[in-house]
């Protein structure tokens, strides 16, 4: 099965420095990469996603690379701010076998956006 | 609101009582999740519903069973809760039909056991 890997387990940055979240996976099935953001107390909500048909992928502050030979992905937030600290996970699946698809989620990183 | 929404939030419980959490949807999605997300903040997919129908099921111990009455609910029944139960428990949805894979989860459901 997939397994999906996720580094660093925490991050702590400065409001406006950059963040970086790396996932790699396992299985070359895959083809669909979301990112969730956990606030305390709350359910994961889908930030951001990108499918293996493109690399990159932007939305404001945040981006999401996908590096498909290499089997890793990456989050990117810039100019960071004290809203953004949370859980943050990747995850991965494939969108073939139908309804059979599931998600495979990495362990999350902390990050720590500090005033 | 359209929103996944779990009941109860908080569940407090002596080991070995049962216990059900309750999962509803109004996004109109046709396949509904159970996650097990544990003191580490690991997600763990339990169990997957398409069409009222078990499609998922990881290796989950028999004292829980899922049951989606229709589209829209997905309840989780749990005997003889064990302390290792203690968890928060997610509930996602999705629109698988119309290639849409993106899940919307609940607010979670913190069972504490005794």
């Amino acid at each position: 099965g997939e397994n999906v890997e996720q580094h660093p387990s925490t991050l702590s940055v400065q409001e406006g420095d950059s963040a970086v979240i790396k996932c790699t996976y396992s299985d070359s099935a895959s083809n669909y990469f979301p990112w969730y953001k956990q606030e305390l107390g709350k359910g994961p909500q889908l930030i951001i996603d990108i499918r293996s048909n493109v690399g990159e992928k932007k939305d404001q502050r945040i981006a999401v690379t996908l590096n498909k030979t290499a089997k890793h992905f990456s989050l990117h937030i810039t100019e960071t701010q004290p809203e953004d600290s949370a859980v943050y996970f990747c995850a991965a699946s494939p969108t073939t076998g139908g309804s059979n698809y599931k998600l495979t989620f990495g362990k999350g990183t902390l990050l720590t956006v500090n005033p | 609101d359209t929103a996944v929404s779990q009941t109860p939030k908080y569940l407090v419980t002596q080991m070995g009582n049962d216990k059900s959490i309750k999962c509803e949807q109004n996004l109109g999605h046709d396949t509904m999740y159970w996650y097990k997300q544990d003191s580490k903040k690991f997600l763990k997919i339990m169990f997957s519903y398409n069409n009222k129908e078990l499609i998922i099921n990881e290796t989950v111990p028999n004292r829980f069973s899922p049951k989606s009455p229709d589209k829209a609910h997905l309840n989780l029944h749990i005997n003889s809760l064990e302390l290792g139960d203690s968890a928060v428990y997610f509930c996602a949805s999705s629109l698988w039909t119309s290639g849409q894979e993106t899940q919307y989860f609940g607010p979670g459901t913190r069972l504490l056991v005794l």
